[in-house]
């Protein structure tokens, strides 16, 4: 069973919606639960990370986690084209030299 | 605001020769790694590097591969023969007391 597994989409929104994405995960141990965005030939930028489960909310993103159904889902509002990117969710245990797991990513892309 | 330095942006290497690969990491982190990307596949980790010895390594990381951090501030990733399906992108990451930080990444093409 995949650590982290997250549908790879593609999946294309049209500008001003919600959107939803979302990611399972098998091993209860670990902490943190993080968003990254990958833009094309770029390297991963964080942008949201949960340490429980809730929500949390930073300005058009909220990032949620449901550790009882072993959930992660990150919320953008009125999406905008600058948000197409690759969205990578990640889990890692915040202690010592612990290595940052990633699921597929998902291919998001905002249509004008 | 700090970043993690990657060079080169761009290797292109012949199969069976060497490369190296550079990082400069944060400045007060402690903790280094080694992620790489096929093109149109997950991020996938490769080693992880702390008090100056490797912590932990995935399988991809076979003897091919070393790494090193020679003069405090430098971390490499050296590839002793490259093959054709190490063309990838290959990321560095660094962390402190908090999150995992990026490089922009080091696109490496075996011909």
């Amino acid at each position: 069973q995949k650590e982290v597994e997250q549908d790879p989409g593609p999946l294309s929104v049209p500008e001003g919606a919600i959107v939803s994405l979302n990611c399972t995960y098998s091993n209860s141990a670990f902490q943190y639960f993080m968003w990254y965005r990958q833009y094309s030939r770029k390297g991963p930028e964080l942008l949201m990370y949960t340490y429980s489960s809730g929500n949390k909310e930073d300005g058009r993103f909220t990032a949620q986690v449901d550790k009882s159904s072993k959930y992660i889902s990150l919320f953008i509002r009125d999406s905008q084209p600058s948000d197409s990117a690759t969205y990578l969710c990640a889990r890692g245990a915040n202690f010592g030299n612990e290595k940052l797991t990633f699921g597929t990513g998902t291919r998001l892309t905002i249509i004008p | 605001e700090p970043e993690v330095t990657q060079t080169p942006s761009h290797q292109v290497t012949q199969m069976g020769q060497e490369v190296i690969l550079r990082c400069v990491p944060i400045s007060n982190h402690l903790y280094f790694y080694w992620y790489r990307q096929i093109l149109g596949q997950k991020v996938e980790f490769l080693v992880s590097f702390y008090n100056n010895e490797i912590s932990e390594k995935s399988e991809i990381f076979d003897d091919q591969f070393s790494v090193e951090r020679p003069d405090g501030s430098n971390f490499t990733l050296k590839i002793r023969s490259t093959k054709l399906e190490d063309s990838a992108m290959y990321f560095c990451a660094s962390r402190g007391d908090s999150f995992w930080v990026f490089g922009s990444g080091t696109q490496l093409s075996v011909l």
